[in-house]
């Protein structure tokens, strides 16, 4: 039974397009984050979400934008691809804010924007 | 430069051997520090953390700090096979949750 699962594992895209990624969690924590991967395996966080509260906000453009229904998932959608978009984003929780050293991350999504 | 330094590898060794991984960083309110482990295509796991200078022994891992050095390393002893992946170090600051990791160095343990 996946802990933290994300959708869809591979996106293929072109660039000027609009995606969206889901990620949802069944371990009952209370906080969410969104990482990127980059081809250098720099991991590097992007939004943080507590009790659908956005906590850590990233210099990221603002062709990211996470949304949080509940506290079991978090999505992230992204506008207008650029060829730099493209890396393994990853979902991951942690039980609460206070847990955030022990995080359980998603499989992450391979985005190539072509 | 960035934050949090490791050196990307790879780092090959013979079964059985220990490995010996570091990280060094150059912010001083970097106060908790931890050891995830990626296999490939995969996402990373938490394997070891620690919140003060010195060691702490997890089986066949020891995870060092030395705050006055800005240096955090990781040994495997007796390694296997199953340990080729790669291995990021992650810190934090007193305050907040966020964890700015490292590159990562990636390990292959030849059978």
């Amino acid at each position: 039974d996946t802990a933290v699962s994300q959708t869809p594992k591979y996106l293929v895209t072109q660039m000027g397009n609009d995606k969206s990624i889901k990620c949802e969690q069944n371990l009952g924590h209370d906080t969410m984050y969104w990482y990127k991967q980059d081809s250098k395996k720099f991991l590097k966080i992007m939004f943080s979400y507590n009790n659908k509260e956005l906590i850590i906000n990233e210099t990221v453009p603002n062709r990211f934008s996470p949304k949080s229904p509940d506290k079991a998932h978090l999505n992230l959608h992204i506008n207008s691809l650029e060829l730099g978009d493209s890396a393994v984003y990853f979902c991951a929780s942690s039980q609460d804010l206070l847990g955030g050293d022990e995080q359980y991350f998603g499989p992450g999504t391979r985005l190539t924007v072509t | 430069q960035k934050e949090v330094e490791q050196d990307p590898g790879p780092l090959s060794v013979p079964e059985g051997a220990i490995v010996s991984l570091n990280c060094t960083y150059s912010n001083s309110a970097f106060q908790y520090f931890m050891w995830y482990r990626q296999y490939s295509r995969k996402g990373p796991e938490l394997l070891m953390y620690t919140y003060s200078s010195g060691n702490k022994e997890d089986g066949r891992f020891t995870a060092q700090v030395d705050k006055s050095s800005k240096y955090i390393s990781l040994f495997i002893r007796d390694s296997q096979p199953s340990d080729s992946a790669t291995y990021l170090c992650a810190m934090r600051k007193a305050a907040g949750n966020k964890l700015t990791f490292g590159g990562g160095t990636r390990v292959l343990v030849k059978p």
